[in-house]
């Protein structure tokens, strides 16, 4: 299945380093997330945008940089992250963005901050 | 807010046995209860999702239902198989979010041949 598709898999960066995480989906949605999976903890919205324009920001970081050029691209900029940022970041994309929508997720990137 | 509580963490039942995960949540007003299924190393997928209209959903061996008297709705996997095994996640979306939708904390079950 490769309705979202997120890159890199794998990411190992610094905390002084800046990275991009890139996320592209082929569904024709107009709704698109980042969530974050951490051990042992709840899946966390990160953001939302609809039709490009972001919805909601659920108090992330500023050392999290959200983009998202059209409807079918997301990234999330990374900068001076932290140890505890080390997590699988995924990204999800749903048709309109309502509450009762099948959310499509991609297989994520596994990101460790040393 | 919303808060999802999910249980149990963990659950290890032998091939053709049944496996329940239940889950509570605190708005009333949620109404769409949706169960997503992660494999080891891949994407969460949507298996099944109940409406607050209905009290039980079937699609072959899982079931979902719901009550909402008690804020409750609950995953019944039956006759279960090793490709069952898989982190199992439920959510609710809170009241007064048009977009967000609050998960618990996952459900890994082991389903030994």
């Amino acid at each position: 299945e490769t309705g979202v598709t997120q890159t890199p898999r794998h990411l190992v960066m610094g905390m002084t380093n800046k990275k991009s995480l890139k996320c592209e989906q082929h569904l024709g949605h107009n709704a698109m997330y980042w969530y974050k999976q951490s051990a042992k903890k709840p899946l966390e919205l990160m953001f939302v945008y609809n039709f490009k324009e972001q919805t909601e920001n659920n108090s992330v970081p500023s050392r999290f940089s959200p983009e998202c050029p059209n409807s079918s691209h997301l990234f999330l900029h990374l900068h001076t992250l932290q140890p505890e940022d080390s997590a699988l970041y995924l990204c999800a994309s749903s048709q309109e963005g309502g509450r009762n929508e099948k959310l499509f997720f991609g297989s994520g990137t596994q990101l460790s901050v040393l | 807010g919303e808060n999802v509580e999910q249980h149990p963490s963990t659950l290890s039942v032998q091939e053709g046995d049944s496996a329940v995960i239940k889950c509570t949540y605190s708005d009333s007003a949620s109404n769409y209860f949706p169960w997503y299924k992660q494999e080891l190393g891949k994407r969460p997928q949507l298996i099944i999702d109940i409406r607050s209209n209905v009290g039980e959903k079937k699609d072959q061996r899982i079931a979902v239902t719901l009550n909402k008297t008690a804020k409750h709705f609950s995953l019944h996997i039956t006759e279960t198989q090793p490709e069952d095994s898989a982190v199992y996640f439920c959510a609710a979306p809170p009241k007064g979010s048009f977009q967000k939708l609050v998960f618990g904390t996952g459900t890994r079950l082991l389903v030994s041949p």
